[in-house]
């Protein structure tokens, strides 16, 4: 079994203050973890994503996520908040391979920026 | 590049209908998701599709069922459409080979049941 907790399903946020949003996650087998953003009547578009190679993970437009394995948790940090990214953020853990992929997501995180 | 595409993008419908939602995957992606999305929830899964087979299903009921095509593109059929249907369908390709890589999703189609 696997599952994604966020903590907080709405941050705040001053314009240039850090960001950080919340991911634990349980999983029985050595997780994949990602980030995705979803910006208003849109899909949901990668951020980054962790697949054990390096634990600290670059993703787009300035976002970072490290992967604690005794922490079991995959928090997403911006050092710099832009008024651009307020959205909501969800977390997912995911397992399987050749055609079977089973990905769980949170219930996300909506941020608000405030100028 | 064509990334995902999903048809329509919103509909209405009144109970007890049926609905067919379609999606093409991402060039190259042999692998179709389908998840439903309530306003303020995350995704949930619904089914995946694999080599024109359900290869795994999520918590919905039986109203809810799909399709592959030989070109990879999916169909997503809800019958008896119920008030709570009401959601943003989205559809997700992968590709299957490629193993946990990250799934790329349409815009979804937007459904309301009235």
């Amino acid at each position: 079994a696997q599952s994604v907790t966020q903590l907080g399903s709405h941050v705040s946020v001053s314009e240039g203050a850090l960001v950080l949003l919340r991911c634990n996650y349980s999983s029985s087998v050595p997780p994949y973890l990602f980030w995705y953003v979803q910006y208003p009547n849109q899909g949901l578009q990668l951020l980054l994503k962790y697949t054990s190679a390096a634990t600290l993970v670059k993703g787009i437009n300035g976002f970072e996520a490290e992967f604690k394995k005794s922490e079991t948790s995959f928090h997403l940090t911006k050092p710099s908040a832009h008024m651009s990214d307020a959205a909501e953020y969800f977390c997912a853990v995911s397992r399987g391979s050749g055609g079977y992929q089973k990905v769980t997501f949170g219930i996300g995180t909506k941020l608000q920026v405030i100028p | 590049d064509a990334g995902v595409t999903q048809s329509p993008t919103h509909l209405i419908k009144t109970r007890g209908q049926q609905v067919t939602l379609r999606c093409s995957p991402k060039s190259g992606h042999d692998t179709v998701s389908w998840y439903q999305q309530a306003l303020g929830q995350g995704p949930q899964f619904i089914f995946q599709y694999y080599e024109e087979e359900e290869r795994q299903r999520g918590n919905f009921p039986d109203r809810f069922s799909g399709h592959q095509f030989p070109n990879y593109s999916s169909e997503l059929n809800v019958n008896a459409l119920l008030l709570g249907d009401s959601a943003l369908y989205l559809c997700a390709s992968s590709l299957a080979l490629a193993g946990n890589q990250p799934q790329h999703f349409g815009d979804g189609t937007r459904l309301s049941i009235l």
